[in-house]
């Protein structure tokens, strides 16, 4: 069974980075083909895609917010790590992270979600 | 503002069939048969329902399809129920800069 659970602050001030956890089960990120990646929705908003790292330690991401983002995995591949530069209040969403298989292009299981709060 | 352009509202009465449009480029939906679907419930984290156009996981009613002609693609609910009353939200892929690009949801109120 696919788990996935994001963990980070609840509450980020202006100008600061933000660093979200997010930790897997079911699935192993050394397996070729497997990729984690992160999608947020601000409140009452639609869903943007941020960033993903696949099995081979290639990453996509999203070319609005490139220069802000970098997504890494640990050393033992069992957590993916996103940290987001420069927050503003925009930034203000929840964070999804989510499973995806090379090639399929589909996010068939996600976290369920933690809520950032840019505010001073 | 969402690349892909969904209705905002949609609504039916039960056992009724609705559609919801999907409307993209010739950069994403129209090049790629890589659209998917969403379904999130409030409060919820969305749920894949469809993928690469028109396929449906296993576990996913068969209520639901999908299709797609040029740039537009359609989430189809047959036999609308109680149940279905959530926001849905379309998905493609856009290729090897943008890499995926969502709609801005469609809220389904069931009458």
């Amino acid at each position: 069974q696919i788990t996935l659970k994001e963990s980070g602050p609840t509450l980020v001030k202006p100008t600061q980075t933000l660093t979200l956890t997010c930790t897997f089960s079911g699935f192993s990120l050394r397996t070729s083909g497997v990729g984690v990646g992160w999608i947020r929705q601000p409140p009452g908003k639609a869903l943007e895609w941020l960033a993903l790292i696949y099995w081979d330690d290639d990453k996509r991401y999203s070319p609005f917010l490139k220069s802000r983002l970098s997504i890494i995995t640990d050393t033992s591949k069992t957590q993916v790590v996103l940290t987001m530069t420069n927050m503003d209040p925009v930034d203000t969403a929840t964070y999804y992270c989510v499973h995806i298989i090379v090639a399929t292009n589909y996010f068939d299981y996600w976290g369920q979600g933690t809520l950032v709060t840019v505010s001073s | 503002q969402s690349a892909l352009t969904q209705p905002a509202s949609v609504s039916g009465s039960p056992g009724q069939s609705i559609t919801i449009s999907c409307t993209g480029t010739s950069s994403d939906v129209g090049t790629y048969n890589l659209v998917s679907w969403y379904q999130q419930h409030p409060g919820k984290a969305p749920k894949l329902m469809i993928y690469e156009v028109s396929k449906r996981p296993s576990g996913v009613s068969n209520r639901f399809s999908g299709s797609k002609s040029g740039n537009t693609a359609s989430l189809t609910i047959s036999g609308l129920q109680a149940e279905d009353e959530a926001d849905y939200y379309c998905c493609s892929y856009a290729g090897s800069s943008t890499f995926w690009v969502f709609g801005g949801g469609t809220k389904v109120t069931v009458l």
